[in-house]
């Protein structure tokens, strides 16, 4: 079955830009989406078909998909961007949803 | 305003059977994707099934096939997730989710705690 793996955590600096990444096998060749999910809520979708932002999402957030790696672009951080962030795939080969293991960000 | 509103927390027994459910609005149930996503307690996200209430369509993840039953009442708008023999290992959050595509979930619901202890 298909295999989405994240690092499971990143720290950077309030301001500053944070990269989360995605891998999987021919990535590049899937649909990737974002979620983030902050303490005691249901995720938010982020980011949705690699780089589309759903409305309401801020500019900041933004991402891309090629190779073997998806990633999720968090410019000017905000201690209000601290969440967890979940990739995920629809896999068309064994038709099922697949997420990531999650990466926590922190903000320092 | 596109709303999934789920049912209460649930204290059950292992052995014991359980439904819950997840009431959609402000949006075509009928020509949406419904499904459900496990959280255990400090873990990450588990994809359990979805449907498309227009034409009953299941798709089931093979980790839960056997275990659960989605199904939905396109009559009331409502998407279920039903247990016949509950184990203490089913103890988690339950979040259903709506997709107007299969491919990703643009809204979820509050999430259902499910707490399954003798």
């Amino acid at each position: 079955s298909y295999v989405l793996t994240q690092a499971p955590s990143v720290s950077v600096a309030p301001g500053q830009t944070a990269r989360i990444s995605c891998g999987g096998n021919n990535i590049g060749s899937k649909s990737v989406h974002w979620y983030q999910q902050k303490p005691g809520q249901a995720p938010v979708l982020v980011v949705c078909a690699d780089s589309d932002r759903p409305s309401g999402i801020p500019e900041r957030f933004s991402g891309s998909n090629s190779g073997s790696t998806a990633t999720l672009t968090i410019s000017r951080v905000e201690a209000g961007d601290e969440a967890d962030y979940y990739c995920q795939v629809w896999d068309t080969n064994s038709d099922r949803c697949v997420f990531g293991g999650g990466t926590k960000l922190t903000v320092l | 305003e596109v709303q999934l509103v789920q049912s209460g927390a649930e204290v059950k027994k292992p052995g014991e059977s359980l439904k819950i459910s997840c009431k959609g609005s402000g949006y075509s149930f009928t020509k949406s994707w419904i499904g459900w996503v496990r959280q255990m307690p400090g873990k990450g996200l588990e994809w359990m099934g979805i449907i498309y209430p227009g034409d009953s369509d299941t798709r089931i993840s093979p980790s839960f096939q056997g275990q659960v039953t989605i199904s939905a009442d396109k009559s009331i708008s409502t998407a279920y997730l039903q247990w016949s023999s509950l184990k203490a290992s089913d103890t988690a959050m339950y979040c259903c989710v709506m997709g107007t595509t299969l491919d990703y979930f643009d809204y979820w619901g509050q999430g259902t705690l499910v707490t399954v202890s003798s």
